[in-house]
């Protein structure tokens, strides 16, 4: 069984461009995280799915921070314009409810230059 | 921060010695994991105690839980060199969260 799949695994832009992750959670998983991780801290969550809602973006820096669940199954997270403090690794993780074993996938490490 | 606290912040020992780290969450629980982070690497998911439970194990991992003092702890016995890693807590709380510490970062010597 495929795990979570998360494209690119490596990205490096110019502070102002925009940038786009996706993410391929387990079939059948309900929820779906997008997590952001600084170097040498645990993962911060931006936003939260069940299913295609947005049920948490509360962390989620909505001025320049979009994402999306299409159908309620893969997400894309968009940066635009990006800034040189949101470098840093992006985790998705899904899990088949809110708050049971979560499954991450590799993360897309971007370096803001 | 929404975030808890680990305790300590790093770890070192020799192979074959037990590691035990500590958590404090803020808010209440439905449940408290634990994952481990390879360098580089996504997390993986170790063990899930529930909120109504004490004492958990799985192989050569405790874990114990005391909600009265927005506590838990996991113990590694007989520690390897494999596993040398980050560990972190996440506080699963009733809203349907996922809220992480900071991590513990273990270095196991051989």
């Amino acid at each position: 069984e495929a795990g979570v799949v998360q494209s690119p695994r490596y990205k490096i832009i110019e502070k102002k461009q925009p940038v786009a992750f996706w993410c391929n959670p387990i079939s059948g998983h309900n929820t779906l995280y997008w997590y952001r991780q600084n170097l040498g801290q645990g993962p911060e969550l931006l936003i939260r799915y069940e299913n295609e809602e947005a049920v948490d973006d509360s962390q989620l820096p909505k001025d320049r921070f979009s994402a999306e669940r299409l159908k309620g199954v893969d997400s894309t997270l968009k940066i635009q314009p990006a800034e040189l403090g949101d470098s840093a690794v992006y985790l998705c993780a899904s899990s088949p409810f809110g708050n049971t074993e979560a499954f991450f996938g590799q993360g897309t490490r971007l370096t803001v230059v | 921060s929404q975030q808890g606290e680990e305790d300590p912040q790093a770890l070192s020992i020799q192979e074959g010695e037990n590691a035990t780290m500590n958590c404090s969450y803020k808010t209440s629980i439905n449940n408290l994991q634990w994952y481990r982070q390879n360098s580089g690497r996504g997390l993986v998911h170790l063990i899930l105690i529930r909120s109504n439970e004490r004492e958990k194990h799985s192989g050569r991992l405790r874990v114990t839980l005391d909600t009265s003092k927005k506590s838990s702890s996991l113990l590694i016995t007989a520690s390897r060199a494999a596993d040398t890693a980050s560990y972190f807590c996440a506080n699963g709380n009733q809203g349907g969260k996922l809220i992480f510490g900071q991590g513990t970062e273990l270095s196991v010597k051989p």
